[in-house]
C-alpha cells in the first residue's frame, strides 16, 4: 500500500491562496472519485474538510476547495487565515484489494 | 453531538498483545462502518483496519494482516482492535474513525481523540 506523494511544505501570508498536490496512480486518485482530504493541528485528531474530490462537510468554509485531474488530486485554501496552519493529508480509496491510501501529509504554515 | 472515544492504549514490550476499545455516541453505530487510522511519532496517517456495519466483511493493511483483529460488538456501541505480536513500529496513535455509510470507505467523517500504543522493552 505506497502512500500518496504530496509536498513535504507550503507557505503563504495571510489572505493568500495555497495550493497542494496529491499524486497518486490510476489504481487510486485517477481510479476513483472519492478523494478526501483532512486537517490535522498538532496534537489533535485529523478533521475532514474535503469529500468525493470537491465537496465540503456542513461547516467547513468554503476557502476550502478540492479538484482533480488525471492522477492528481488538490487542495487550495484561499484568503490564507493564521488558523489554517496545520497538516494536510489527501487520501483516496484504492478498490477492495488495496483499500485506502493516505498522502505523505503536507504542513501549511501562514508567514 | 457525535463522539468517539478511544481507550486501552499502554506501553507493552515487543510480542505482546493489547486490545484497543472505541465507544460511540450521538449516532447509530450499526448503521455505520468503521476504521483504525493509526499515526506514529512524527510520522502521517496510515490506515490499519476497517469494518462493514454489521461486522461481517473485514479489511486489513499489509502491515498488520495477521497480527490484528478489528471487531466491534453493536450492542455496545463499542469498535475493537486486537493486536497481537505486536512490534515497535506498531508504536502510534491509534483513531478510530466513523465512515459515512454501512458498507462504503470513501472517507471518515468524524474521529476520536486517539489513544497511544507504545512497544519497547
Amino acid at each position: 500500500q505506497s502512500a500518496l506523494t504530496q509536498p513535504r511544505s507550503v507557505s503563504g501570508s495571510p489572505g493568500q491562496s495555497v495550493t497542494i498536490s496529491c499524486t497518486g496512480t490510476s489504481s487510486d486518485v485517477g481510479g476513483y472519485n472519492y478523494v478526501s482530504w483532512y486537517q490535522q493541528h498538532p496534537g489533535k485528531a485529523p478533521k475532514l474538510i474535503i469529500y468525493d474530490v470537491t465537496k465540503r462537510p456542513s461547516g467547513v468554509p468554503d476557502r476550502f476547495s478540492g479538484s482533480k485531474s488525471g492522477n492528481t488530486a488538490s487542495l487550495t485554501i484561499s484568503g490564507l487565515q493564521a488558523d489554517d496552519e496545520a497538516d494536510y493529508y489527501c487520501c483516496s480509496f484504492a478498490g477492495s484489494y488495496t483499500f485506502r491510501a493516505f498522502g505523505t501529509g503536507t504542513m501549511v504554515t501562514v508567514l | 453531538e457525535v463522539q468517539l472515544l478511544e481507550s486501552g492504549g499502554a506501553l507493552v514490550q515487543p510480542g505482546g498483545s493489547l486490545r484497543l476499545s472505541c465507544a460511540a455516541s450521538g449516532f447509530s453505530f450499526s448503521n455505520h462502518a468503521m476504521s483504525w487510522v493509526r499515526q506514529a511519532p512524527g510520522k502521517g496517517l496510515e490506515w490499519v483496519s476497517a469494518t462493514h456495519d454489521s461486522g461481517a466483511k473485514r479489511y486489513y493493511a499489509d502491515s498488520v494482516k495477521g497480527r490484528f483483529t478489528i471487531s466491534r460488538d453493536n450492542s455496545k456501541n463499542t469498535l475493537y482492535l486486537q493486536m497481537n505480536s505486536l512490534r515497535a513500529e506498531d508504536t502510534a496513535v491509534y483513531y478510530c474513525a466513523k465512515e459515512p455509510g454501512p458498507s462504503q470507505y470513501f472517507y471518515m467523517d468524524v474521529w476520536g481523540k486517539g489513544t497511544t500504543v507504545t512497544v519497547s522493552s
